[in-house]
């Protein structure tokens, strides 16, 4: 069973620091991986997708790298902002259109 | 229009009522979700069909019951539920099986 680990499950940063997110899965066999963010109490927003066969992905400030060899992703936020506080998830899909959910990293943006 | 819509955003339902979940998409996207999310954990996943066949269920009771009419809409019908129950009901939706999944606002679900 492909099991996601998010460490640590919280933490909080300065206004204008780089956030580092890490991911690490088990099962190194997977189609891909998507970081979302979620608000609390609203629904997940997709941030990026990479394809197994990638390495990485940028949107904006956002830049996600994969290394499927040694099971871990790492989604980079450059120059955080307090609009950015919220927690976010880590999800590798895996076999039978399954997605392994990390249980999230919960940030704040201090301003 | 790329978003996936969901109504009602809020229900309160005694344990003998029956209500249903809706979800919408007009992205064109061929596999819908459900899941369900508990306070402070992630997703999890309750069915998914694929070309509007259910593809998987994930061993849900069947006070849960789900259809999918046509490819664009997906319900979730609910009876005697439990207030355990009680929790963010999510829809998400995807191009084809395997591809990014975008999800809905969900449902904010009370069982009393």
């Amino acid at each position: 069973k492909q099991e996601v680990t998010q460490i640590p499950a919280a933490l909080s940063v300065p206004e204008g620091e780089n956030l580092v997110l890490n991911c690490s899965f088990t099962d190194s066999a997977i189609y891909n991986l998507q970081w979302f963010r979620q608000d609390p109490g609203k629904g997940l927003t997709s941030l990026l997708l990479i394809q197994s066969s990638q390495r990485e992905q940028t949107s904006g400030r956002l830049n996600a790298s994969l290394d499927k060899s040694s099971g871990r992703s790492t989604l980079y936020i450059a120059a955080s902002q307090p609009g950015d506080s919220a927690t976010y998830l880590c999800a590798v899909c895996y076999g039978n259109n399954r997605l392994a959910f990390g249980k999230g990293n919960q940030v704040v943006v201090i301003p | 229009d790329t978003e996936v819509t969901q109504t009602p955003k809020h229900l309160v339902m005694g344990m003998t009522n029956k209500k249903s979940l809706k979800c919408e998409q007009h992205m064109g996207h061929r596999a819908m979700y459900w899941y369900k999310q508990k306070a402070k954990k992630p997703p999890e996943l309750m069915f998914v069909y694929s070309y509007e066949k259910l593809s998987i269920n994930e061993s849900v009771p069947s006070r849960f019951s789900p259809e999918c009419p046509n490819s664009s809409l997906l319900n979730l019908h609910l009876h005697a539920l439990q207030p355990e129950d009680s929790a963010l009901y999510l829809c998400a939706s995807s191009q084809q099986d395997y591809n990014e999944q975008f999800f809905g606002p969900g449902t904010r679900l009370t069982v009393l």
